[in-house]
């Protein structure tokens, strides 16, 4: 069984440029959930999707957003990028979360902003 | 004071050595994961649990729903733990949103020879 996918896995962006990250879950799940680590913050959640609906947002400007397609492959987008953006971005799959569904995530996708 | 809080930052042992990492948290949750995440940044899930003990090979984790605490314990370390070990509580979401996770800061585990 695929794992979470996640790409690109690396990029560098200059200030105000924006920037779409891609999420693939694991087959048959159909909550993706993202999330951002960064030396100083740690992780947070940015939000959830759950049958192409976000149900649930986490403490972030509208800069970030993101969609769930019909095959659950989510997407996040950045936009107008900030210096405090370069961060690893990571994404994690499970059947749901609501209850505390098992999380299975990707290797995450690493911005630079510059 | 963040709502879950992890001991030690940072812990270093021989080999062999019994490990316990301890999380804290002061909201009410349905369920806590332990996340294990080695250098390069990929993120491993070891435990969801919500009551009581679970055990995996040499890894052990307990919660205490009332005293809103829980362990995670490795016996006989090896060099192969070293890792960050993250806490990450599950927070029940409203009427019509679903739950979102709060990570604790995670502890960096070196296990040497």
């Amino acid at each position: 069984k695929a794992g979470v996918t996640q790409t690109p896995r690396y990029l560098i962006k200059t200030r105000g440029q924006q920037v779409t990250l891609s999420c693939s879950p694991i087959s048959g799940h159909r909550s993706v959930s993202w999330y951002q680590q960064t030396p100083g913050q740690g992780l947070q959640f940015l939000f959830e999707y759950f049958s192409e609906t976000q149900r649930n947002k986490g403490n972030f400007p509208g800069r970030f957003s993101g969609r769930q397609f019909s095959n659950s492959r989510s997407e996040m987008n950045v936009s107008t990028l900030e210096l405090g953006d370069s961060a690893l971005y990571l994404c994690a799959s499970s059947l749901a979360v609501v209850r505390g569904g098992e999380l299975f995530f990707g290797e995450g996708s690493r911005l630079t902003v510059l | 004071k963040n709502e879950v809080e992890q001991s030690p930052q940072n812990l270093t042992a021989q080999e062999g050595e019994f490990i316990t990492i301890n999380c804290s948290y002061s909201v009410g949750i349905s369920a806590l994961h332990w996340l294990q995440q080695h250098p390069g940044g990929g993120i491993v899930s070891l435990f969801m649990l919500s009551s009581g003990k679970k055990k995996h090979g040499r890894l052990i984790a307990t919660i205490n729903i009332q005293e809103k605490h829980s362990s995670l314990h490795i016996t006989a370390s090896h060099p192969r733990d070293s890792a960050v070990y993250i806490c990450a509580v599950v927070r029940p979401g409203g009427a019509g949103t679903a739950s979102k996770l709060t990570f604790g800061t995670g502890t960096r585990l070196q296990v040497t020879l």
